[in-house]
């Protein structure tokens, strides 16, 4: 198994561009998310998926998601900002609640 | 889902056990404590998780107090490899995790 694998590694992108980071796993996990992490903190928690065909974002504008099967869950960024630069995880579990795999991350730079 | 404390920063002898602990006063009978571990740019990975009795596994082991308001992470013999960020939290069953900023774990020679 590949796990939770996540593309790009690295990207830079300007103002008002918008970008698809690409999350996928093969482990039939019915759980996913998106986490964010800026330089020194800790994660937090963006959008998630408990199934395919449904998600719930956890902050306001600005990204979107959609899940429509149940490997992929990739992540947009509508109109990127400066302060959407961080490194993005991409995580799955059988279901909410349970142990969270994760990917190596996708660090994105908005300039 | 509850709140834990854990001090900012550690650190540990090569060879020595390491013990990280992690306060979570508000914890409720159905939250899970949970660890993970970041290595330098890296995603976070799986230690160790339990809900009240201590737990043991090839990484680490978990003792968690009676009163399930604290715990502590046990690496018996901390390497070099075992710096790190740790990130204890406690999950619902069927809950959401919230990281907070971990513990920086420096291991020296």
């Amino acid at each position: 198994n590949a796990g939770v694998t996540q593309t790009p590694k690295f990207h830079i992108l300007k103002t008002g561009q918008s970008m698809t980071l690409q999350c996928a796993q093969d482990m039939n996990h019915g759980y996913m998310s998106w986490y964010r992490q800026d330089p020194g903190m800790g994660l937090r928690l963006i959008y998630y998926s408990a199934a395919a065909g449904t998600t719930d974002k956890e902050v306001p504008n600005g990204y979107n998601v959609s899940r429509l099967n149940t490997e992929d869950f990739p992540l947009r960024l509508v109109s990127a900002a400066p302060s959407q630069t961080s490194v993005y995880l991409c995580a799955s579990s059988l279901q909410q609640g349970d142990t969270q795999y994760f990917g190596p991350g996708t660090r994105l730079t908005v300039l | 889902d509850a709140k834990t404390t854990q001090p900012t920063s550690m650190d540990c002898a090569e060879g020595r056990a390491a013990n990280l602990p992690c306060n979570h006063s508000t914890i409720s009978g159905n939250e899970y404590v949970y660890w993970y571990r970041q290595i330098h740019s890296q995603g976070p990975q799986y230690i160790i998780h339990g809900l009240k009795n201590n737990e043991t596994n090839e990484m680490a082991s978990l003792i968690i107090t009676e009163d399930r308001k604290s715990s502590t992470l046990i690496l018996p013999h901390a390497t070099l490899r075992d710096t790190a960020v740790y990130y204890c939290i406690v999950v619902a069953n069927a809950g959401k995790s919230t990281f907070g900023d971990g513990t920086t774990l420096t291991v020296k020679p």
